[in-house]
């Protein structure tokens, strides 16, 4: 079946710091890829995706390039604010019309000034 | 507009209650979803509505029973809930047909059950 294998968090980073948080999966077919984020006491928001391989994801600084060839997605961004602290969910769907996401465990980041 | 209400923010129950959940999205989406979210997990997929019909029931006991009234609404109603019941409840929604579509998340109900 489907899985998605995330780097163990929590990850603690000073502002300013370069941030990557690795992803790997595993999927039948040709899956979509995203990345989620949740801040504390919120539902989750969609950070990023990217459909096909070598595409590119990008939003607010943040970036993540399907990898067919090393089944990964990992998220990067240059320079971490305070602002970004919260859990960062790396997911999956696959198969046309799927219903279904396969979240990895999730990577807790905290940046501090 | 990719906003996905959820109301109420926050739930107390108790375990003979009844009370229900609510949620609702303007962006067309013929796809709504229930997720359950424990502390320090991902979400856990529920039930998922297609075109107001059932289309998934992830093995969810009978006490959680949801309801999709129209393309817009989506209810989960709560009866005899649990004190393990006591979770975040996530309501989001997606486009349906061909694609793997990403879904759009509401900000959950904080739900305890005493």
């Amino acid at each position: 079946g489907d899985s998605v294998t995330q780097m163990e968090g929590p990850v603690t980073l000073s502002e300013e710091a370069f941030l990557t948080i690795n992803c790997t999966y595993t999927a039948t077919g040709y899956p979509s890829l995203f990345w989620y984020v949740q801040y504390p006491g919120e539902g989750l928001q969609l950070l990023l995706k990217a459909t096909k391989a070598d595409d590119k994801g990008s939003n607010k600084g943040f970036e993540a390039t399907y990898r067919k060839e090393t089944t990964s997605f990992h998220l990067e961004k240059g320079s971490v604010q305070v602002s970004d602290s919260a859990v960062y969910f790396c997911a999956l769907s696959s198969g046309a019309g799927s219903y279904q996401l396969t979240f990895g465990k999730g990577t807790k980041l905290s940046v501090i000034p | 507009d990719t906003e996905v209400t959820q109301t109420p923010k926050h739930l107390v129950m108790g375990m003979t209650n009844k009370k229900s959940l609510k949620c609702e999205q303007h962006m067309g989406h013929r796809a709504m979803y229930w997720y359950k979210q424990k502390a320090k997990k991902p979400p856990e997929l529920m039930f998922v509505y297609s075109y107001e019909k059932l289309s998934i029931n992830e093995s969810v006991p009978s006490r959680f029973s949801p309801e999709c009234p129209n393309s817009s609404l989506l209810n989960l109603h709560l009866h005899a809930l649990q004190p393990e019941d006591s979770a975040l409840y996530l309501c989001a929604s997606s486009q349906v047909g061909r694609g793997r579509h990403e879904q759009y998340f509401g900000p959950g109900t904080r739900l305890t059950v005493t």
